[in-house]
């Protein structure tokens, strides 16, 4: 099993530039989400998904949108970068434990600047 | 612990010494409890977990305790080798609540 994988690994932008970043999970996990961390800082969840396509809101969702068209693949995408964007991103993956996720898995990171 | 800013508290250990690294959390409804380790560059990487119904649960070389009174848990490492050298998370969850609340984290150095 690879686990979480993403994609890209490294991405620069221009500010205004579009992009989306690929996550995919080989394990069959109901619960997916995305992070961004900050140096020096903990994980800040943007969006989720709770099953193939169904996504919510996390901590930050503004600039941000997500799909899960299938339930082993989530994408993050952002429709104008901007420099405030500029931060390494993770994907993480769950299974349900009691109404809730288990321990949740994550990807390698995706780090992306701004410019 | 948890802390709020830009500046992660950090631990420095010397090598073959126990560490033991603490995070308070917030909410007395959280029922699951989980413990990552984040090395340099890397994803974070699930450690150990322990669910609300439990004090104490011991895995290879770790150990959480939670103390459900004062809302603390804390991560135990036994015989601290370079490898542990990371950055350690908490993570809570609420029962019924899709997501994990994670803490800012503990940068743990061990000196050789």
């Amino acid at each position: 099993n690879a686990g979480v994988t993403q994609t890209p690994k490294f991405r620069v932008l221009k500010t205004g530039q579009s992009m989306t970043l690929l996550c995919a999970q080989d394990m069959n996990h109901e619960y997916m989400y995305w992070y961004r961390q900050d140096p020096g800082m903990g994980l800040r969840l943007i969006h989720y998904s709770v099953g193939e396509g169904t996504t919510a809101k996390g901590e930050v969702p503004d600039g941000y949108n997500v799909s899960r068209l299938k339930k082993q693949n989530f994408l993050l995408g952002l429709e104008s970068a901007a420099p405030s964007q500029t931060s390494v991103y993770f994907c993480a993956s769950a299974i349900p434990l009691a109404g809730g996720p288990k321990e949740q898995f994550f990807g390698p990171g995706t780090r992306l600047t701004v410019l | 612990g948890e802390s709020v800013g830009l500046h992660l508290p950090t631990l420095s250990v010397q090598e073959g010494d126990n560490s033991i690294i603490n995070c308070a959390y917030s909410n007395s409804a959280s029922d699951y409890f989980i413990w990552y380790k984040q090395e340099s560059g890397k994803g974070p990487q699930f450690i150990i977990d322990i669910r609300s119904n439990m004090d104490k649960r011991q895995g290879q070389r770790v150990t959480v305790l939670l103390n459900k009174t004062v809302k603390h848990l804390s991560l135990q490492i036994a015989a601290t080798q370079p490898g542990d050298s990371a950055v350690y998370f908490c993570a809570d969850r609420n029962f019924g609540n899709e997501k994990l609340t994670f803490g800012t984290g503990t940068r743990l150095t061990i000196i050789p």
